[in-house]
Protein backbone atom coordinates (compact mmCIF):
# COMPACT_ATOMS: atom_id res chain seq x y z
CA UNK A 1 0.00 0.00 0.00
CA UNK A 2 1.06 3.65 -0.28
CA UNK A 3 3.39 5.55 2.39
CA UNK A 4 3.45 9.04 3.16
CA UNK A 5 6.68 10.50 4.73
CA UNK A 6 6.29 14.25 5.77
CA UNK A 7 9.60 16.39 7.11
CA UNK A 8 9.62 18.56 9.55
CA UNK A 9 8.01 17.25 12.01
CA UNK A 10 7.87 21.13 13.16
CA UNK A 11 8.98 24.18 11.71
CA UNK A 12 9.25 27.64 13.72
CA UNK A 13 9.33 30.81 11.32
CA UNK A 14 9.34 34.77 12.10
CA UNK A 15 5.92 36.29 10.37
CA UNK A 16 6.85 37.24 6.90
CA UNK A 17 9.13 34.50 6.27
CA UNK A 18 8.71 31.46 4.14
CA UNK A 19 8.03 28.04 5.14
CA UNK A 20 8.27 24.92 3.16
CA UNK A 21 7.40 21.52 4.32
CA UNK A 22 7.78 18.59 1.42
CA UNK A 23 6.68 15.19 1.39
CA UNK A 24 7.17 11.80 -0.21
CA UNK A 25 5.30 8.79 -1.59
CA UNK A 26 5.78 5.25 -2.58
CA UNK A 27 2.80 4.42 -4.84
CA UNK A 28 3.96 5.20 -8.37
CA UNK A 29 -0.38 4.97 -8.84
CA UNK A 30 -0.86 7.82 -6.40
CA UNK A 31 -2.34 10.83 -8.48
CA UNK A 32 -3.99 12.83 -6.01
CA UNK A 33 -2.23 14.85 -3.44
CA UNK A 34 -4.07 17.42 -1.03
CA UNK A 35 -2.80 19.46 1.75
CA UNK A 36 -4.73 19.72 4.93
CA UNK A 37 -4.88 22.59 7.99
CA UNK A 38 -5.53 21.72 11.02
CA UNK A 39 -6.08 24.07 13.79
CA UNK A 40 -6.12 22.76 17.50
CA UNK A 41 -9.32 21.19 18.60
CA UNK A 42 -10.81 20.98 15.13
CA UNK A 43 -10.45 18.84 12.00
CA UNK A 44 -8.27 19.40 9.07
CA UNK A 45 -9.59 21.89 5.94
CA UNK A 46 -8.25 20.98 2.65
CA UNK A 47 -6.24 24.03 1.51
CA UNK A 48 -5.14 23.06 -1.61
CA UNK A 49 -4.62 20.15 -4.24
CA UNK A 50 -2.61 18.95 -7.16
CA UNK A 51 -3.58 16.25 -9.47
CA UNK A 52 -0.60 14.54 -11.18
CA UNK A 53 -1.11 15.64 -14.44
CA UNK A 54 -0.17 19.19 -13.23
CA UNK A 55 3.76 20.12 -11.51
CA UNK A 56 2.73 22.98 -9.66
CA UNK A 57 -0.70 25.22 -8.28
CA UNK A 58 -0.91 28.43 -6.63
CA UNK A 59 -3.60 30.11 -4.92
CA UNK A 60 -2.48 32.95 -3.11
CA UNK A 61 -0.01 32.95 -0.58
CA UNK A 62 0.04 29.16 -0.83
CA UNK A 63 1.08 26.89 -3.58
CA UNK A 64 1.90 22.87 -4.33
CA UNK A 65 4.66 21.48 -6.10
CA UNK A 66 5.17 17.91 -7.25
CA UNK A 67 7.39 16.15 -9.18
CA UNK A 68 5.95 12.40 -10.11
CA UNK A 69 9.74 11.02 -11.40
CA UNK A 70 10.86 11.09 -7.95
CA UNK A 71 7.86 11.17 -6.04
CA UNK A 72 7.49 13.68 -3.73
CA UNK A 73 5.30 16.81 -3.42
CA UNK A 74 6.02 20.35 -1.47
CA UNK A 75 3.70 23.23 0.15
CA UNK A 76 4.59 26.74 -0.01
CA UNK A 77 3.53 29.05 2.02
CA UNK A 78 5.02 33.04 1.46
CA UNK A 79 4.90 35.51 3.76
CA UNK A 80 3.61 33.79 6.68
CA UNK A 81 1.62 35.37 9.37
CA UNK A 82 0.36 34.35 12.79
CA UNK A 83 -2.56 33.34 11.77
CA UNK A 84 -0.93 30.25 9.49
CA UNK A 85 0.10 28.54 12.78
CA UNK A 86 -1.50 25.07 12.72
CA UNK A 87 -0.49 21.68 11.58
CA UNK A 88 -0.44 20.97 8.39
CA UNK A 89 -0.44 17.15 6.33
CA UNK A 90 0.12 15.94 3.00
CA UNK A 91 -1.75 13.13 1.76
CA UNK A 92 -1.98 10.80 -1.37
CA UNK A 93 -4.02 9.20 -3.56
CA UNK A 94 -4.92 6.91 -6.56
CA UNK A 95 -8.33 9.06 -7.31
CA UNK A 96 -10.51 6.94 -9.43
CA UNK A 97 -8.70 3.78 -8.64
CA UNK A 98 -9.22 0.52 -6.27
CA UNK A 99 -7.93 2.83 -3.41
CA UNK A 100 -10.77 5.55 -4.10
CA UNK A 101 -11.15 7.98 -1.52
CA UNK A 102 -8.92 6.71 0.96
CA UNK A 103 -6.48 9.11 1.54
CA UNK A 104 -2.86 7.89 3.07
CA UNK A 105 -1.85 10.94 5.19
CA UNK A 106 1.94 12.10 6.36
CA UNK A 107 2.86 12.21 9.70
CA UNK A 108 1.79 16.58 10.42
CA UNK A 109 3.87 19.10 10.68
CA UNK A 110 3.14 21.59 13.30
CA UNK A 111 4.26 24.99 12.17
CA UNK A 112 4.69 28.02 14.60
CA UNK A 113 4.88 31.55 12.87
CA UNK A 114 6.61 34.27 15.40
CA UNK A 115 5.17 37.77 15.39
CA UNK B 1 -25.02 25.38 6.98
CA UNK B 2 -23.70 22.49 5.40
CA UNK B 3 -21.37 20.20 6.75
CA UNK B 4 -20.32 17.29 8.87
CA UNK B 5 -21.47 17.32 12.83
CA UNK B 6 -19.74 14.81 15.40
CA UNK B 7 -20.87 14.41 18.43
CA UNK B 8 -19.92 14.20 21.57
CA UNK B 9 -16.70 16.69 21.59
CA UNK B 10 -15.56 14.91 24.03
CA UNK B 11 -16.22 11.59 24.97
CA UNK B 12 -15.68 9.02 28.23
CA UNK B 13 -15.18 5.32 28.28
CA UNK B 14 -14.43 2.52 30.94
CA UNK B 15 -13.20 -0.75 31.03
CA UNK B 16 -15.01 -3.39 29.13
CA UNK B 17 -17.56 -0.35 28.09
CA UNK B 18 -18.72 -0.22 23.80
CA UNK B 19 -19.15 3.31 23.43
CA UNK B 20 -20.45 5.53 20.37
CA UNK B 21 -19.74 7.99 18.20
CA UNK B 22 -21.85 9.83 16.26
CA UNK B 23 -21.65 11.40 12.47
CA UNK B 24 -24.11 12.92 10.35
CA UNK B 25 -23.47 14.91 7.52
CA UNK B 26 -25.60 17.05 5.33
CA UNK B 27 -23.71 17.60 2.04
CA UNK B 28 -25.53 14.89 0.61
CA UNK B 29 -21.98 13.01 -0.18
CA UNK B 30 -22.22 9.38 -0.84
CA UNK B 31 -18.96 8.44 0.74
CA UNK B 32 -18.04 8.43 4.42
CA UNK B 33 -15.17 7.81 6.58
CA UNK B 34 -13.84 7.31 10.18
CA UNK B 35 -10.00 8.55 10.76
CA UNK B 36 -8.20 7.99 14.15
CA UNK B 37 -5.30 10.97 15.17
CA UNK B 38 -2.99 10.13 17.33
CA UNK B 39 -0.12 12.09 18.32
CA UNK B 40 2.88 12.24 16.04
CA UNK B 41 0.99 9.69 13.67
CA UNK B 42 -0.75 11.74 11.15
CA UNK B 43 -4.26 10.02 10.36
CA UNK B 44 -5.04 6.39 10.11
CA UNK B 45 -8.19 4.75 8.22
CA UNK B 46 -10.38 2.99 10.15
CA UNK B 47 -13.80 2.36 7.98
CA UNK B 48 -14.95 3.78 5.29
CA UNK B 49 -18.88 3.30 3.02
CA UNK B 50 -19.29 4.42 -0.13
CA UNK B 51 -23.21 4.01 -0.43
CA UNK B 52 -25.85 3.03 2.40
CA UNK B 53 -25.47 -0.03 3.64
CA UNK B 54 -21.90 -1.27 2.69
CA UNK B 55 -19.27 -0.48 4.41
CA UNK B 56 -15.21 -1.65 4.37
CA UNK B 57 -12.53 -2.02 6.89
CA UNK B 58 -9.78 0.59 6.68
CA UNK B 59 -5.86 0.20 8.00
CA UNK B 60 -7.13 -0.29 12.00
CA UNK B 61 -10.35 -2.05 11.25
CA UNK B 62 -9.49 -4.48 14.89
CA UNK B 63 -12.30 -3.36 17.89
CA UNK B 64 -14.35 -0.96 15.93
CA UNK B 65 -17.60 -1.63 14.38
CA UNK B 66 -19.85 1.28 11.98
CA UNK B 67 -23.25 0.87 10.24
CA UNK B 68 -24.35 2.79 7.21
CA UNK B 69 -28.24 2.84 7.19
CA UNK B 70 -28.48 6.15 6.30
CA UNK B 71 -26.82 8.25 3.42
CA UNK B 72 -26.68 10.86 6.62
CA UNK B 73 -25.02 8.99 8.79
CA UNK B 74 -22.39 6.62 9.83
CA UNK B 75 -21.74 6.30 13.55
CA UNK B 76 -18.72 4.39 14.53
CA UNK B 77 -18.70 1.99 17.62
CA UNK B 78 -15.48 1.46 19.79
CA UNK B 79 -15.91 -1.76 21.45
CA UNK B 80 -14.18 -3.33 24.20
CA UNK B 81 -11.55 -4.96 22.28
CA UNK B 82 -9.97 -1.77 21.55
CA UNK B 83 -7.76 -2.01 24.14
CA UNK B 84 -5.89 1.57 23.41
CA UNK B 85 -9.20 3.65 22.77
CA UNK B 86 -7.42 6.67 23.73
CA UNK B 87 -7.29 9.14 20.44
CA UNK B 88 -8.89 12.16 18.23
CA UNK B 89 -11.25 10.48 15.98
CA UNK B 90 -12.22 12.01 12.90
CA UNK B 91 -15.38 11.71 10.41
CA UNK B 92 -15.29 12.61 6.73
CA UNK B 93 -17.52 12.57 3.67
CA UNK B 94 -16.61 13.37 -0.55
CA UNK B 95 -18.58 12.96 -2.95
CA UNK B 96 -18.57 9.44 -4.71
CA UNK B 97 -17.60 10.39 -8.56
CA UNK B 98 -16.09 13.12 -7.96
CA UNK B 99 -12.53 13.52 -9.02
CA UNK B 100 -11.18 15.82 -7.04
CA UNK B 101 -12.27 13.17 -3.91
CA UNK B 102 -12.11 16.05 -1.71
CA UNK B 103 -12.38 14.98 2.15
CA UNK B 104 -14.71 16.91 4.34
CA UNK B 105 -13.68 16.43 8.07
CA UNK B 106 -15.81 16.85 11.47
CA UNK B 107 -14.46 18.43 14.41
CA UNK B 108 -14.06 15.72 15.92
CA UNK B 109 -14.53 13.67 19.05
CA UNK B 110 -11.87 12.74 22.12
CA UNK B 111 -12.13 9.66 23.10
CA UNK B 112 -10.37 9.08 26.50
CA UNK B 113 -10.21 6.07 29.13
CA UNK B 114 -11.21 6.05 33.01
Amino acid sequence: GENVEQHPSTLSVQEGDSAVIKCTYSDSASNYFPWYKQELGKGPQLIIDIRSNVGEKKDQRIAVTLNKTAKHFSLHITETQPEDSAVYFCAASDAGGTSYGKLTFGQGTILTVHP
Amino acid sequence: DGGITQSPKYLFRKEGQNVTLSCEQNLNHDAMYWYRQDPGQGLRLIYYSQIVNDFQKGDIAEGYSVSREKKESFPLTVTSAQKNPTAFYLCASSMFGDSDEKLFFGSGTQLSVL
